[in-house]
Formats: structure tokens, C-alpha cells, sequence
């Protein structure tokens, strides 16, 4: 299986930061990373997909970079709906796996 | 407007076992593969499996083999996930999701509400 491990494992910052977390796969996935954002109490919900592409809806403000086994998502100018936690996954094989995630908090 | 309405929560004992509903909308349900994925409490995400509706053909994570069937019924749109032999380390929110392919890259992109299943004696 593919291991997805994400850095840091929380992270603290203000409205209007840049942040970046980071992604790093077990062995090359070339670029097939999917991002995540989930809030307490509700299901996952898509942001970015194929390591760079914004999935449809999804402000601009969240990016994401990489291919290989070292990816990022960065959001531009954290907002306040944007404090939550953040999962890395990978598709390139089965079984499809998680990064254990990263919680954005209020600092 | 795509939708997946799961079934409510569920409270079982160990050993017993757990059937949890996904009921689709608002797209072609054999078009799609669905997958579960679930999350115990406090945790990450945990993928299990999935289902092709058009064929019912299915693909289990090893750790859940023997124990996990997946099925579906096409006329109502519906898929199911049941779970048997029960331990207190499968008490975890339950998730269906529609899995989409976009270029090659495959990606989760709608997803049920959740259902809590407790597992407790």
C-alpha cells in the first residue's frame, strides 16, 4: 500500500495567511493527489484533484503543486470558512489511501 | 443537483452485523463507481472499497476481505455496504462517495452525509 504522509499535522494561522501543507507519497504517484476539506460534523469535500487542478466551485485562493511523491496545497489568503482540517489522497493505486491529515486553526 | 442520501445511524454489539444504505440522485447511478470510506472518531479517513453499480462488480480493501460485502440495486438507485463480526474498532462515521475519472485522474467528488455506527456491548 501507499503510505500518504502529511506535514505539518496542525497548524495554526490568521485570516488573510498564506499557508502550505505538504504531502509526501511512499513511492511515485505521479500526479494523481486529490485534496480535501472537511469541517466537524460533515463529509469531505473535494478541492483540488490530479495534484493541480481546481475542482469546480472551489475558490481560487486554493492551490495545489507537485508530482511524484512531494505535493502542496497552499491557500492564498486563509478566509475564515478556511480553518479546517485538509487530507491528501492518493489514486494511483488501490487500495486508495489518506494522508492523516492536517488541522488549519485560529491562531 | 447530485445527492447521497445515506441511511440513519445505527447502534449494534460486537460480533453482530451492519447494513448501511446510499441512495442516489440527480445523476446516472450505473455511470459512477461508489465507494465507502470511513472515518472513526477523531481519525482519518479510511478507505474500504468499491462498487461498480452498472456490473456490481466490487474491490475490498484487504483489511476488510470476509467481512465486507458491497452490493446495489439499480432500480432504486441504491447502494449498500454491510459489515459483519462487529468489533468496538469499526464505531466509525460511514461514507459513501461517488468516484469520478477526469483525464485519467480519479478523485472522490461527492459524498454522502455520513452514518454513525456505534459498536458497544
Amino acid at each position: 500500500d501507499i503510505q500518504m504522509t502529511q506535514s505539518p499535522s496542525s497548524l495554526s494561522a490568521s485570516v488573510g495567511d498564506r499557508v502550505t501543507i505538504t504531502c509526501r507519497a511512499s513511492q511515485s504517484i505521479t500526479s494523481y493527489l486529490n485534496w480535501y476539506q472537511q469541517k466537524p460534523g460533515t463529509a469531505p469535500k473535494l478541492l483540488i484533484y490530479g495534484a493541480s487542478s481546481l475542482q469546480s466551485g472551489v475558490p481560487s485562493r486554493f492551490s495545489g503543486s507537485g508530482s511524484g511523491t512531494d505535493f502542496t496545497l497552499t491557500i492564498s489568503g486563509l478566509q475564515p470558512e478556511d480553518f479546517a482540517t485538509y487530507y491528501c489522497q492518493q489514486s494511483f493505486s488501490i487500495p486508495r489511501t489518506f494522508g492523516q491529515g492536517t488541522n488549519v486553526e485560529v491562531k | 443537483q447530485v445527492q447521497l442520501v445515506q441511511s440513519g445511524a445505527e447502534v449494534k454489539k460486537p460480533g453482530a452485523s451492519m447494513k448501511v444504505s446510499c441512495k442516489a440522485s440527480g445523476y446516472s447511478f450505473t455511470g459512477y463507481y461508489l465507494h465507502w470510506v470511513r472515518q472513526a472518531p477523531g481519525q482519518g479517513l479510511e478507505w474500504m472499497g468499491w462498487i461498480n453499480p452498472n456490473s456490481g462488480a466490487t474491490n475490498y480493501a484487504q483489511k476488510f476481505q470476509g467481512r465486507v460485502t458491497m452490493t446495489r440495486d439499480t432500480s432504486i438507485s441504491t447502494a449498500y455496504m454491510e459489515l459483519r463480526s462487529l468489533k468496538s474498532d469499526d464505531t466509525a462515521v460511514y461514507y459513501c462517495a461517488r468516484g469520478l475519472a477526469v483525464s485519467g485522474a480519479a478523485m472522490f467528488d461527492w459524498w454522502g452525509q455520513g452514518t454513525l455506527v456505534t459498536v458497544s456491548s
